[in-house]
């Protein structure tokens, strides 16, 4: 069976640094972008940005460039979106996906993980 | 940013009837335009993608066309199942962009 499966929920301090993971199984993780969607409480689907584990090739949104980071270990078949400072504002579900080709949409989705950053 | 609007915002629907979802694009996306349906507290799922083509395991009363800036969904008779929120998702430029979905609910 093909899924994604995403770490637990986190709960953080403004400030805190956090890295969540987003694991692949059942098909060829180097051969399939992963993407990584962020949904704010009560609010739409926003594209954060994607990358390749084949070679790391990575695309950001703007609305995110230098606010996160994303990185893979094809070891293990591992995504991971990662921030060096939380804010308030990064409260929301992530959610990761694949897509085989960057143009077809994202096929297969990870459970999401809700993050909550509060003081 | 190529910017997605979808109309309308909600729409109000009795099972059985056709539904149409609209999305635009602010520019030319070709036909590189995905569906998905969100249900409350899960993952969305792909219906349509490259316009018009079926996720595999979507039902036949889902169907998209379109290219170009404008698009369609069309649920042909709604199911009680189908009540959901749904985004379209253009992929031909980066930033890839969504709209701001369409809630379907029971009228």
């Amino acid at each position: 069976e093909v899924q994604l499966v995403q770490s637990g929920a986190e709960v953080k301090k403004p400030g805190e640094s956090l890295k969540i993971s987003c694991k692949g199984s059942g098909y060829r993780f180097t051969s399939y972008w992963i993407g990584w969607v962020r949904q704010m409480p009560g609010k739409g689907l926003e594209w954060m940005g994607i990358i390749y584990p084949g070679d790391s090739d990575t695309r950001y949104s703007p609305s995110f460039q230098g606010q996160v980071t994303f990185s893979a270990d094809k070891s293990i078949s591992t995504a991971y979106l990662q921030w060096s400072s939380l804010k308030a504002s990064d409260t929301a579900m992530y959610y990761c996906a694949r897509a085989r080709i960057a143009v077809d949409g994202m096929d297969v989705w990870g459970q999401g993980t809700t993050v909550t950053v509060s003081s | 940013e190529i910017v997605m609007t979808q109309s309308p915002g909600t729409l109000s629907v009795s099972p059985g009837e056709r539904v149409t979802l609209s999305c635009r694009a602010s520019q030319s996306v070709s036909i590189n335009l995905a569906w998905y349906q969100q249900k409350p507290g899960q993952a969305p799922r792909l219906l349509i993608y490259g316009a018009s083509t079926r996720a595999t395991g979507i039902p036949a009363r889902f169907s998209g066309s379109g290219s170009g800036t404008e698009f369609t969904l069309t649920i042909s008779s709604l199911q009680s199942e189908d009540f959901a929120v749904y985004y379209c998702q253009q992929c031909n430029n980066w930033p890839q962009t969504f709209g701001q979905g369409t809630k379907v609910e029971i009228k």
